[in-house]
């Protein structure tokens, strides 16, 4: 069964360095999106993409992040320069885009430290 | 302002049936998801409701109520294995998922 793929499965990084979260969609699908949990907190939205573009950002996703899709298969996410804060899993999901549910699927996520 | 509430946690016993709650106040409506969340790991796709009533999968089923805003997950045949957090997920109009904060249920011999 096809699935999401993520890595680095954990990163630990010092605080103002840029990171770079890499992530391989399920590889019919068309919309993606890049999720944060804090531990113990709620799954909260960062941002989607579609046709090579941002369709939907939240408040969260400010002028740190930047989203790309470098070529067929690869959707990255980019923290320029990290917060204490900024830890958290970061969950990468994609959809089809078709079908009557439209379910998003997630990868297993990056546990991103920063000390 | 958008909202979902659940539960924070909820305990059951091996083999019995527990029903958890979600209730949403949303910019609109595209669809109500449940999920399972192990701890330290991704969401998993538990079911999907659109229309009310009921829609049965295996030992889950999921209820949608549109008009009062009202979900509930039901699990029978409670397993250890279903220890889990199980997030409602509501899809609004812009197609964003609106997600709760979890229901963590603890499972008991």
């Amino acid at each position: 069964e096809p699935e999401v793929t993520q890595t680095p499965s954990h990163q630990v990084t010092q605080m103002g360095q840029e990171v770079i979260l890499r992530c391989v969609p399920i590889s019919n699908h068309l919309y993606f999106y890049w999720y944060r949990q804090i531990l113990g907190q709620k799954v909260e939205f960062l941002v989607s993409f579609y046709n090579n573009e941002i369709s939907e950002k939240s408040e969260i996703f400010d002028d740190q992040f930047s989203v790309e899709r470098p070529d067929g298969s690869n959707f990255t996410l980019k923290i320029r320069s990290t917060k204490l804060e900024d830890s958290a899993m970061y969950f990468c999901a994609s959809n089809s885009g078709t079908g009557e549910t439209d379910t998003q699927y997630f990868g297993p996520g990056t546990r991103l430290t920063v000390l | 302002g958008q909202n979902i509430d659940q539960p924070t946690e909820m305990t059951a016993t091996e083999g019995a049936i527990v029903q958890i709650n979600c209730t949403y106040q949303t910019s609109g409506f595209n669809g109500l998801f449940w999920y399972q969340q192990h701890a330290g790991e991704a969401p998993t796709f538990l079911s999907y409701n659109v229309l009310d009533g009921l829609e049965e999968k295996g030992r889950f089923s999921s209820f949608l109520s549109r008009s009062k805003g009202y979900s509930y997950l039901l699990l029978k045949e409670l397993q250890m294995k279903d220890s889990a957090s199980y997030l409602c997920a509501v899809k609004d109009s812009n197609y964003q998922l609106i997600w709760g904060a979890g229901t963590k249920l603890i499972i008991k011999p």
